[in-house]
């Protein structure tokens, strides 16, 4: 079946580095893939997406990447601070009817 | 901030009772979608609907029905509920989950406590 896979490991990493978050998909070729915030108690929020024939997106301090070869598109936030502490999701559309699918989710910490 | 409204935000009741969460959004979407969420789980599509008096079962199954009579209403309705319905509800709308590629706009969930 069609599956997204997130690391569901939180990540702890400190003020200042770079957090960088894996989604692995598997049984399809996604012609998009989004990325959420979500905070606890609240519904996603969307922030980037990016396209099958795109290798990388930027936004302020966000970075996507998308590895068709690899089949996995990677999150980056640089320069993290203790308010980007949240759970990031990665979405696609399926190939049956383009139902948005979500993988789990990653929790991210960011120590002060 | 996204147009989507669910309420209630949080609901607590017995076994048995039959129960209407609802949906709205204003920004005209044509696509809805219903989503359950555990606690640190993933969010498994529901229901969804790609225009008024269209819907489907999504992906996981679910004993909730929905409806689509207005295009900016899209209510999920439990006729009994039970403490398996326990859960996180999110409800999401959008012009194209397609290869159209546009984002979800969900709207803050309805915490469901069934005793």
């Amino acid at each position: 079946s069609q599956k997204i896979e997130q690391n569901s490991e939180a990540l702890n990493i400190q003020e200042g580095k770079t957090a960088t978050l894996t989604c692995n998909y598997t049984n399809y070729s996604p012609a998009y893939l989004q990325w959420y915030r979500q905070d606890p108690g609240r519904g996603p929020v969307f922030l980037l997406l990016i396209r099958e024939n795109e290798k990388e997106k930027r936004k302020e301090r966000l970075k996507v990447t998308f590895d068709t070869t690899l089949k996995q598109s990677l999150f980056h936030i640089t320069a993290s601070q203790p308010a980007d502490s949240a759970t990031y999701l990665c979405a696609s559309p399926n190939n049956q009817g383009g139902k948005l699918i979500f993988g789990q989710g990653t929790e991210l910490s960011v120590k002060p | 901030e996204a147009d989507i409204y669910q309420t209630p935000r949080y609901l607590v009741i017995g076994t048995g009772k039959k129960i209407t969460l609802e949906c709205s959004q204003t920004m005209g979407h044509d696509k809805m979608y219903w989503y359950q969420q555990d606690p640190g789980m993933e969010l498994h599509l529901i229901h969804y609907s790609y225009g008024v008096n269209s819907t489907e079962k999504g992906d996981l199954s679910s004993e909730s029905t929905v409806s689509r009579i207005r295009t900016e209403h899209f209510p999920l309705t439990l006729e009994s509920a039970r403490p398996s319905h326990t859960s996180q509800y999110l409800c999401a709308s959008s012009e194209d989950l397609g290869t159209g590629g546009r984002e979800a706009f969900f709207g803050q969930g309805t915490r469901l406590t069934v005793v």
